[in-house]
C-alpha cells in the first residue's frame, strides 16, 4: 500500500533562518507531488506541484522554493523565513486524473 | 475568477443530521471532493462526485448538481468524533484542485 511521510512535524524558527521540510512517498511510482500551506482558519493554498523529477511548478510567488531530487521525494525550502511563512504545511500525492489527494501528516511551522 | 463558498461554521447536536453546503464557480469542472480535517491533522478523503446525484457511504452522503454549481455533504446520526472541518474542493479544467476555506462543524452533546 502507498504511504506518505513528511517531517519534521513541528518547527519553531526565528525570522531570517533557513527552512527545509521533507516529504517521501512509498508504494507508488511517478506520483504527482504537492506542497500546500494552510493558515489558521483558512483554506488550503497550493504552493508547488511536481509531475516528475526536476519538474516544479510554482503557484504563488514567495520566498519559498521546492525541489524533487528523486521520484518519490519532495522538499520545501527557504533561505530566509518571514513571519508570514508561519502555518501548517502539507505534502500530498496523487495518481491519475481524478485529482484525489493523499496527504502527509503535516508540519506546523512557527516563525518568531 | 474561481470561487468556492461554504459556511464558515456550523453547530449541531449529537445524534442529529446536518447538511453542509458548497457552491462553486470554476473554469471547467472535473469532479468535486469532500475532505474531513480534524484540528491539527491532515485532511482525509470522504467522497468524490463527478455526476449529478447522491452518493451514499454509511452515515455520510454527498450530493452534486452541476447545473447549479452546488454540492452538499449530509452527515447523519452525528457523533462527537464528527467535530472537524469539512473541506469542499473542485477539480477544474486543468485538473487542479480549487479549495474552499472549509466549514468548522461543532457537535454538542
Amino acid at each position: 500500500s502507498q504511504t506518505i511521510h513528511q517531517w519534521p512535524a513541528t518547527l519553531v524558527q526565528p525570522v531570517g533562518s533557513p527552512l527545509s521540510l521533507e516529504c517521501t512517498v512509498e508504494g507508488t511510482s511517478n506520483p504527482n507531488l504537492y506542497w500546500y500551506r494552510q493558515a489558521a482558519g483558512r483554506g488550503l493554498q497550493l504552493l508547488f506541484y511536481s509531475v516528475g523529477i526536476g519538474q516544479i511548478s510554482s503557484e504563488v510567488p514567495q520566498n519559498l522554493s521546492a525541489s524533487r531530487p528523486q521520484d518519490r521525494q519532495f522538499i520545501l525550502s527557504s533561505k530566509k523565513l518571514l513571519l508570514s511563512d508561519s502555518g501548517f504545511y502539507l505534502c500530498a500525492w496523487s495518481v491519475g486524473d481524478t485529482g484525489e489527494l493523499f496527504f502527509g501528516e503535516g508540519s506546523r511551522l512557527t516563525v518568531l | 475568477g474561481q470561487n468556492i463558498d461554504q459556511p464558515t461554521e456550523m453547530t449541531a447536536t449529537e445524534g442529529a443530521i446536518v447538511q453542509i453546503n458548497c457552491t462553486y464557480q470554476t473554469s471547467g469542472f472535473n469532479g468535486l471532493f469532500w475532505y474531513q480535517q480534524h484540528a491539527g491533522e491532515a485532511p482525509t478523503f470522504l467522497s468524490y462526485n463527478v455526476l449529478d446525484g447522491l452518493e451514499e457511504k454509511g452515515r455520510f452522503s454527498s450530493f452534486l448538481s452541476r447545473s447549479k454549481g452546488y454540492s452538499y455533504l449530509l452527515l447523519k446520526e452525528l457523533q462527537m468524533k464528527d467535530s472537524a472541518s469539512y473541506l469542499c474542493a473542485v477539480v477544474d479544467s486543468n485538473y487542479q484542485l480549487i479549495w474552499g476555506a472549509g466549514t468548522k462543524l461543532i457537535i454538542k452533546p
